[in-house]
C-alpha cells in the first residue's frame, strides 16, 4: 500500500525556517517525481516545488523561489522542504504527493507562520 | 505561473450531468495532454480522479470523464451522487505546474 506521512509542521515566527519531511513507503521511491503542494486555510491548491527522480530537476513556484528548497534521499525514502524566510503568506497545510500527475498525497502537515 | 480558470461552483440534481471547464494558455494546458483533475472532500486530502486529459486511475469510477479542447479541459461527471458533491481542482502539469483555483460541486 502507498503511504506518504508528512511531518515538520508547526508554527514558527515570520523570518523564521522549518524543515518538512515526507515519509515514502509501499512503492519504489526513486522511480517517481514528487512535489509539494500547500492550501491556505479556506483556499484552493497551490503547487510549491517538484524533484526529478534523482534530485537532478527541481521546479519552484516564483513566490518560494530563492526561500524553499525541495530535496530527497532516495536511501530513506524521504522528501524534504526546507523552508526559509517564511511569511505570513505560507501559513498553509502542505502535502506531498507522488508523480507529476499527482496519484497518490498525504495527508498534510500544518505551517503556521506567525508572531 | 497563472492559476487556471475554473468556475466557482457549479450545481446538479441527483442523477443529472455537470461539467466543469478549466481554461489556461498555449503555454500549458493547450501544450500539452498533462492535465489531471482532483476532488476533495472537507478536510481531507485531494484525490486524482482523471490524468493525462482522459485517463480514469484504478477505482475511480466512470461516471467520471476528462477532455480537452485547445486551452481549455474539461471534467464532466455523469449520473450525479450525493457523495460528489466535493471541490475539484484542475492542473496541468509538465515541469512545473499550475492548478485552477477549484469548483465547489453542490449536488441540489
Amino acid at each position: 500500500e502507498v503511504q506518504l506521512v508528512e511531518s515538520g509542521g508547526g508554527l514558527v515566527q515570520p523570518g523564521g525556517s522549518l524543515r518538512l519531511s515526507c515519509a515514502a513507503s509501499g512503492f519504489t521511491f526513486s522511480s517517481y517525481w514528487m512535489s509539494w503542494v500547500r492550501q491556505a486555510p479556506g483556499k484552493g491548491l497551490e503547487w510549491v516545488a517538484n524533484i526529478k527522480q534523482d534530485g537532478s530537476e527541481k521546479y519552484y513556484v516564483d513566490s518560494v523561489k530563492g526561500r524553499f528548497t525541495i530535496s530527497r534521499d532516495n536511501a530513506k525514502n524521504s522528501l524534504y522542504l526546507q523552508m526559509n524566510s517564511l511569511r505570513a503568506e505560507d501559513t498553509a497545510v502542505y502535502y506531498c504527493a507522488r508523480a507529476l500527475r499527482g496519484d497518490y498525497w498525504g495527508q498534510g502537515t500544518l505551517v503556521t507562520v506567525s508572531s | 505561473q497563472s492559476a487556471l480558470t475554473q468556475p466557482a461552483s457549479v450545481s446538479g440534481s441527483p442523477g443529472q450531468s455537470i461539467t466543469i471547464s478549466c481554461t489556461g494558455t498555449s503555454s500549458d494546458v493547450g501544450s500539452y495532454n498533462l492535465v489531471s483533475w482532483y476532488q476533495q472532500h472537507p478536510g481531507k486530502a485531494p484525490k486524482l480522479m482523471i490524468y493525462e486529459v482522459s485517463k480514469r486511475p484504478s477505482g475511480v469510477s466512470n461516471r467520471f470523464s476528462g477532455s480537452k479542447s485547445g486551452n481549455t479541459a474539461s471534467l464532466t461527471i455523469s449520473g450525479l451522487q450525493a457523495e460528489d458533491e466535493a471541490d475539484y481542482y484542475c492542473c496541468s502539469y509538465a515541469g512545473s505546474k499550475v492548478f485552477g483555483g477549484g469548483t465547489k460541486l453542490t449536488v441540489l
